[in-house]
């Protein structure tokens, strides 16, 4: 079964701190992953997807097939990355399932 | 660009009535996905177009829920007759298949249903 796990519904973290969001998935198959964020009042926009390999606002996430894991990271949180993030599984067949998502509270 | 579009933004109805969302996705996109999401969950996805073609309705409760896109442009979403359970956010989402390096779904903004 295809399935997203993100364990921590609210993850609190100080400003300047690292700050990891986990997720894990299950796909037989090549899985393709992305991170989805949505800040306060705005709509859900796609924040990196596995392949791209990018950055983007400091984060980075890294595909772990044999820990089936996609976790986000940022080495200093920033008071503007407070939002829900979704970890989300594209399959072969066009399909994106979500996780519940985790939202990242930035304490002062 | 507005991005995609959505109305209403919100909508209280009683059980049992009948409820329609409407949907414009970014010029251009063929696909468009009609999502629920739930307090607390993450989006699931209802159904799927390809430009007019609905290619995945499996998760459409069809018993109560529709869903068209007439044109292969925008979309309705309706509800009828409305239950409780169906408070919730509707979010609609398109895509351009055509591009396929670039699988990225565009979001609107959403309509929040909720039912007394």
């Amino acid at each position: 079964a295809q399935r997203v796990t993100q364990p921590e519904k609210l993850l609190s973290v100080f400003k300047g701190a690292p700050v990891e969001l986990k997720c894990n998935y299950s796909y037989s198959g090549s899985p393709e992953l992305f991170w989805y964020v949505q800040y306060s009042r705005q709509r859900l926009q796609l924040l990196l997807r596995h392949i791209s390999r990018e950055s983007i606002k400091g984060f980075t996430a890294d595909l772990n097939k044999g820990e089936t894991s996609f976790h986000l990271k940022k080495p200093f949180a920033q008071e503007e990355d407070s939002a829900m993030y979704y970890c989300a599984l594209g399959s072969r067949d066009d399909k994106i399932i979500f996780g519940k998502g985790t939202r990242l509270h930035i304490l002062p | 660009e507005a991005g995609v579009v959505q109305s209403p933004r919100y909508k209280i109805i009683e059980k049992k009535q009948p409820v329609a969302f409407w949907c414009n996705p970014i010029s251009g996109h063929n696909t468009l996905y009609w999502y629920r999401q739930n307090l607390g969950q993450g989006p699931e996805l209802l159904i799927r177009y390809e430009n007019e073609e609905a290619v995945d309705d499996s998760q459409l409760p069809k018993d109560r829920f529709s869903a068209k896109r007439l044109k292969g442009v925008d979309s309705t979403l309706k509800i009828q007759p409305a239950e409780l359970g169906d408070s919730a956010v509707y979010l609609c989402a398109s895509r351009n298949t055509w591009a396929p390096q670039d699988n990225e779904q565009f979001f609107g903004p959403g309509t929040r249903l909720t039912v007394l």
